[in-house]
C-alpha cells in the first residue's frame, strides 16, 4: 500500500525555523485529500498537531503551521524549542484501494 | 477526560493467535469510526484496520487481510482486534484510535498502545 515520503531527520538550533516535507501521489495528497500531522514524543502515542492541511487543534502553539500544494505537504516549526524534539508524521487518506489510510515515513526533529 | 486503554498484548509464537481490546471512556464511542494503527519497533506508523461506528463496515490493510478481524461492542464501549496466524513482522505496538467526523478527518484520540511480540 501507498506511503507518504518524509525526510528521515531535520535539525535546528533553538529559535530557528525548520520544515518537514511530505510527498505523496495522485491517489492520496494529489487526489485532493487533506493532510494531517502528528507529533510523537519518545515512548508516547502520536498526538494530533495539524489537521485539514493547516489547522491547529486547541492547545497547539502557533509556532506550528502546515501547508499543502499538489502532491506534497509541509510542516513548519518556527521558533524551535527543546520540547519540539520528537518524531513527526504526516497522514492522509488514499483511494488506491477501497479504503486506506497512509502515514508518512516519519521525521525526527533534533534541537541542537 | 477522553481515554482509550488497550490491553491484551504480549509475547506469542509465530502462527498463533492473540486478541486485543481497547476500552473507551470520556467521549461518545458509538460516534467514532474506530481504527487500529501499529508501529513496529523503531519504525513508522501503519494503519491496520477500521470498523464503522455501528460495526457494519470493516476494512483492512493488505498486510493483515484474512488474518486479522476487527470488531466493536458499543454497549461496552470496547474495540477488539483478533489476530490469527501471527508472523514476526506483526511485532509492533498496537494503538486504537478514533476518527470522530468524516472518513478523511484526522485521528482525534489515541490510546497509549499495547506491545505485541511475535517470537519463538
Amino acid at each position: 500500500q501507498s506511503v507518504l515520503t518524509q525526510p528521515p531527520s531535520v535539525s535546528g538550533a533553538p529559535g530557528q525555523r525548520v520544515t518537514i516535507s511530505c510527498t505523496g501521489s495522485s491517489s492520496n495528497i494529489g487526489a485532493g485529500y487533506v493532510v494531517h500531522w502528528y507529533q510523537q514524543l519518545p515512548g508516547t502515542a502520536p498526538k494530533l498537531l495539524i489537521y485539514g492541511n493547516n489547522n491547529r487543534p486547541s492547545g497547539v502553539p502557533d509556532r506550528f503551521s502546515g501547508s499543502k500544494s499538489g502532491t506534497s505537504a509541509s510542516l513548519a516549526i518556527t521558533g524551535l524549542q527543546a520540547e519540539d524534539e520528537a518524531d513527526y508524521y504526516c497522514q492522509s487518506y488514499d483511494s488506491s484501494v477501497s479504503v486506506s489510510y497512509v502515514f508518512g515515513t516519519g521525521t525526527k526533529v533534533t534541537v541542537l | 477526560q477522553v481515554q482509550l486503554v488497550e490491553s491484551g498484548g504480549g509475547v506469542v509464537q509465530p502462527g498463533r493467535s492473540l486478541g486485543l481490546s481497547c476500552a473507551a471512556s470520556g467521549f461518545t464511542f458509538s460516534s467514532c469510526t474506530m481504527h487500529w494503527v501499529r508501529q513496529a519497533p523503531g519504525k513508522g506508523l501503519e494503519w491496520v484496520a477500521l470498523v464503522s461506528f455501528d460495526g457494519s463496515n470493516k476494512y483492512y490493510a493488505d498486510s493483515v487481510k484474512g488474518r486479522f478481524t476487527i470488531s466493536r461492542e458499543n454497549s461496552k464501549n470496547t474495540l477488539y482486534l483478533r489476530m490469527n496466524s501471527l508472523r514476526a513482522e506483526d511485532t509492533a505496538v498496537y494503538y486504537c484510535a478514533c476518527i470522530s467526523k468524516t472518513a478523511t478527518s484526522p485521528f482525534d484520540y489515541w490510546g497509549q498502545g499495547t506491545l505485541v511480540t511475535v517470537s519463538s
